[in-house]
Parts: structure tokens; C-alpha cells; sequence
């Protein structure tokens, strides 16, 4: 089945600072979401993205598809931000199944 | 997006019980639900998928017997951990897709099930 990558496994930022997170996966997608979870477990959603730029504030996301990874982008990082990060796939050819990634640590301190 | 509530977010049972997770979709009628396991500090696995109206559809290594899935009706579908084992003690999390179906997915608050 499709293998989805993301780094690095844990960052540890000061507020006010940018970060990117990547998100590799090793076949073709049909779909590509990233998720923020909160420290109660619940996933919230960030971008449905399979393709191309989307932004929301602090914010931005982009996936090149034809080379099989994706960028989550926080500016400004906040306290708020800490959580873990996850991006995960539906493939082309196993669709209807959202296989998750690796994840992502994120600490933000004061 | 399409509101997914879970029900119980806690359960803490005895060893050799069963439990029955709920998860409702609010908003959206959903033919098709995803339930998944997070155990601690790592990434989601899913478990299986549930359809309504038939048979739900197991991941490999989940065993259907131990994990019974019904859905049946569009805006429910109930997990229930068969004799439950300290080793089955996780975060289950379901989701399903809003309407019309873009192929986004929305999850609900997740349930923290302990076995003692």
C-alpha cells in the first residue's frame, strides 16, 4: 500500500518563529489533507489539498502531486500551534481510504 | 465541514466486557464511515470501513469478530469491542465524508477506551 513520510518527527519552536512541514508519499493520490491535533486527540481540519496552493491565515499549504509530496507552512508560530501534524493520502489506486502519515511534533514555547 | 460526534469520549471498563462506541454524522447522511485506532504517541491506523446496509470492510490484522461494526442507518455507525483486553485499551476515532461527498474527510472527538 501507498507509504506516507513526514518530517521532521518533532520540532520544537519559540512563538513568532516559521516552520514548514513535509509530507512524502510514494504513489500517485487522488486526495491529501492535513490535520492539526489538539492535545484532547481531536483532529481538526487544516486543508483539503490534492493539488496546487491553498492558504488560511498563518496558514499555507502546497502539494506537488507529479512529485509526490506536500508542504504545510506555519507562520508566526503561537503557543496554540503545539500539537501533532498529520497529512494523510487517499491513493489512486486504493481510493476511498485515507492512510495517514507519520506525523509531526510540533512544541511552541513562550 | 460535516459535523461527526462520537459517544462515549471516555470509557474505562473491566477485562472480558464489551463496549459500544457511537459515532453519529450531524449534518450529512453518510453511506460510508472509516473507523480508526490511535494508540499512544503514534499516527492513526485504519481499522476498517463502515457501509450501510452490508458488511463492513477489515483492514488486515483487525480481527471482525473482536471488533463488531453495524451501520445501520445513514447517520449511524457503532463500533462495539468484543471482550475487551487491557491490550485493546486506545483512541478510536471515526470519520466520514460531508454531502456531496468531495472526498474530505471530518472526524469525530474520538473515544479514549481503557481496559483495566
Amino acid at each position: 500500500g501507498i507509504q506516507v513520510e513526514q518530517s521532521p518527527p518533532d520540532l520544537i519552536l519559540q512563538e513568532g518563529a516559521n516552520s514548514t512541514l513535509r509530507c512524502n508519499f510514494s504513489d500517485s493520490v487522488n486526495n491529501l489533507q492535513w490535520f492539526h491535533q489538539n492535545p484532547w486527540g481531536q483532529l481538526i481540519n487544516l486543508f483539503y489539498i490534492p493539488s496546487g496552493t491553498k492558504q488560511n491565515g498563518r496558514l499555507s499549504a502546497t502539494t506537488v502531486a507529479t512529485e509526490r509530496y506536500s508542504l504545510l507552512y506555519i507562520s508566526s508560530s503561537q503557543t496554540t500551534d503545539s500539537g501533532v501534524y498529520f497529512c494523510a493520502v487517499e491513493g489512486s489506486y486504493n481510493t476511498d481510504k485515507l492512510i495517514f502519515g507519520t506525523g509531526t511534533r510540533l512544541q511552541v514555547f513562550p | 465541514g460535516a459535523v461527526v460526534s462520537q459517544h462515549p469520549s471516555r470509557v474505562i471498563c473491566k477485562s472480558g466486557t464489551s463496549v459500544k462506541i457511537e459515532c453519529r454524522s450531524l449534518d450529512f447522511q453518510a453511506t460510508t464511515m472509516f473507523w480508526y485506532r490511535q494508540f499512544p504517541k503514534q499516527s492513526l491506523m485504519l481499522m476498517a470501513t463502515s457501509n450501510e446496509g452490508s458488511k463492513a470492510t477489515y483492514e488486515q490484522g483487525v480481527e471482525k469478530d473482536k471488533f463488531l461494526i453495524n451501520h445501520a442507518s445513514l447517520t449511524l455507525s457503532t463500533l462495539t469491542v468484543t471482550s475487551a483486553h487491557p491490550e485493546d485499551s486506545s483512541f478510536y476515532i471515526c470519520s466520514g465524508s460531508g454531502t456531496p461527498n468531495t472526498g474530505e474527510l471530518f472526524f469525530g472527538e474520538g473515544s479514549r477506551l481503557t481496559v483495566l
